[in-house]
C-alpha cells in the first residue's frame, strides 16, 4: 500500500497563476483533508470531505477550492495565487472521525 | 474562536533528560490526538485519548488528558537523538471541528 500520496512534491508559480495539487489514498478512507504548514505555525485546515462527492470549508479556506469526484482522490485547487499561499502543503485521510489521520509526504508551494 | 496552544515552543535538552509539552485549549475537546513530526516530513499518528484524566503509555513517552478535557501532557523520559522532531496536540472541539495545537519542537543534543 502506498498510503497517502501527494503531487507535485515541488511547485513554484507566479502571481495570478493557477494550479491544482492532488492526493490520492489507496486505504479506502472516508475522511480525507488538506492542510497548510507555515513556519513555525502548526498545521491549519482548509478544506475536508467527509465522503465522495463532499467537501466542507476548514479553518482558512479563503483562495482555494476542492473537489471529492472519486473516493480516493482529493483535489485542491488555486485559481490566482497569491504570495501569502506560500506554504508547504499536506493532505491527510482517515477513516472516519475521531480515527488517526495518514499524512501525504507534502507539496512545498512558492508563489513570487 | 477556538485556540489550541502548545507549551513550550522550542526544548532544547541533553540526550537522557526529560521533556514535556504542554496542550491547552481555549473550549473543551471531544478527543486528542498527538502527532510527530520530523524535520523535513510530514505528521505521524502516535496516540488517541478521549477519556477524562486518561493516561497511556508507549515505552518512554506518557500522555495525559485533563479532567476538564481542556489541557494534555507528553512527557518523554530519557530522551534520544531520535526523539527529535515537532509534537502536536490535535483534537475535536464540541462543535466537532478539528484543530491542531502550535506544536512544541524538541531537539536533543547527543
Amino acid at each position: 500500500n502506498a498510503g497517502v500520496t501527494q503531487t507535485p512534491k515541488f511547485r513554484v508559480l507566479k502571481t495570478g497563476q493557477s494550479m491544482t495539487l492532488l492526493c490520492a489514498q489507496d486505504m479506502n478512507h472516508e475522511y480525507m483533508y488538506w492542510y497548510r504548514q507555515d513556519p513555525g505555525m502548526g498545521l491549519r485546515l482548509i478544506h475536508y470531505s467527509v465522503g465522495e462527492g463532499t467537501t466542507a470549508k476548514g479553518e482558512v479556506p479563503d483562495g482555494y477550492n476542492v473537489s471529492r469526484l472519486k473516493k480516493q482522490n482529493f483535489l485542491l485547487g488555486l485559481e490566482s495565487a497569491a504570495p501569502s499561499q506560500t506554504s508547504v502543503y499536506f493532505c491527510a485521510s482517515s477513516y472516519d472521525s475521531y480515527y488517526e489521520q495518514y499524512f501525504g509526504p507534502g507539496t512545498r508551494l512558492t508563489v513570487t | 474562536g477556538q485556540q489550541v496552544m502548545q507549551i513550550p515552543q522550542y526544548q532544547h535538552v541533553q540526550e537522557g533528560e526529560d521533556f514535556t509539552t504542554y496542550c491547552n485549549s481555549s473550549t473543551t475537546l471531544s478527543n486528542i490526538q498527538w502527532y510527530k513530526q520530523r524535520p523535513g516530513g510530514h505528521p505521524v499518528f502516535l496516540i488517541q485519548l478521549v477519556k477524562s484524566g486518561e493516561v497511556k503509555k508507549q515505552k518512554r513517552l506518557t500522555f495525559q488528558f485533563g479532567e476538564a478535557k481542556k489541557n494534555s501532557s507528553l512527557h518523554i523520559t530519557a530522551t534520544q537523538t531520535t526523539d527529535v522532531g515537532t509534537y502536536f496536540c490535535a483534537g475535536y472541539d464540541n462543535f466537532n471541528k478539528f484543530y491542531f495545537g502550535s506544536g512544541t519542537k524538541l531537539n536533543v543534543k547527543p
